[in-house]
């Protein structure tokens, strides 16, 4: 089974500054997909950035970037130019390919942004 | 185009009673999936719908079960309730199944078992 760890339960960060969550993962397969999802206080699970294993550029989405590991199996969250709604539960996320939807979550990491 | 939708927003109910929650998907979405989130963790995979058929199911006890109607909305019923029951319960929908299409998730309904 896989299993998804997150060992920072909580970060902060500088409003404008960059923060990295850190996020490992264990799988024997070799096609997956992994995501960030925030989950602000309102309890909806947003979609951040999604990666899939066989593509070895690292995706981005505006201030958002990964640098995905795949031998290392590690899969961390950039964010530059922090701001104050960035604050929120961080959840790293996987994925098989194919079969169902389901999504196997870390515990999280909740990032605080200070002004 | 209205995001994942779900009722009730808030539920309190007793050990041993039954509830039923609802979820509508975004339109054009064929599949749903159910989580169930404790406080402090990540959410857990209940189970998953695409075309009215049953395409996943997580490690949970037969308490719980699902359904998708032809308008691909869906219930998820628990019976017996625990008061371990009490938790955050989202819904996510998606294009389709096993394609790699983008999970959206709505606010969740949060219940509580006294």
């Amino acid at each position: 089974a896989q299993t998804v760890t997150q060992s920072q339960p909580e970060m902060s960060v500088q409003e404008a500054e960059t923060v990295t969550l850190s996020c490992t993962y264990d799988t024997s397969e070799s096609d997956y997909y992994l995501f960030w999802y925030k989950q602000p206080p309102s309890r909806q699970m947003i979609l951040v950035i999604r990666q899939e294993a066989y593509k070895q550029q690292n995706a981005t989405e505006n201030r958002f970037s990964v640098n995905f590991q795949k031998a290392a199996k590690s899969f961390s969250l950039k964010i530059s130019d922090s701001q104050l709604g960035d604050a929120a539960m961080y959840f790293c996320a996987y994925r098989s390919w194919g079969g169902s939807e389901k999504l196997v979550f870390g515990k999280g990491t909740k990032l605080t942004v200070n002004p | 185009d209205a995001g994942v939708t779900q009722s009730p927003t808030h539920l309190i109910k007793t050990r041993g009673q039954q509830v039923t929650l609802r979820c509508s998907p975004i339109s054009g979405h064929k599949s749903v999936s159910w989580y169930q989130q404790v406080l402090g963790q990540g959410p857990q995979f209940i189970f998953q719908y695409y075309e009215k058929e049953e395409r996943g199911r997580g490690n949970f006890p037969d308490r719980f079960s699902a359904r998708q109607f032809p308008n691909y909305s869906s219930e998820l019923n628990v019976n017996a309730l625990l008061l371990g029951d009490s938790a955050l319960y989202l819904c996510a929908s998606s294009l389709a199944s096993g394609v790699g299409e983008k999970l959206l998730f709505g606010s969740g309904t949060q219940l509580s078992v006294l």
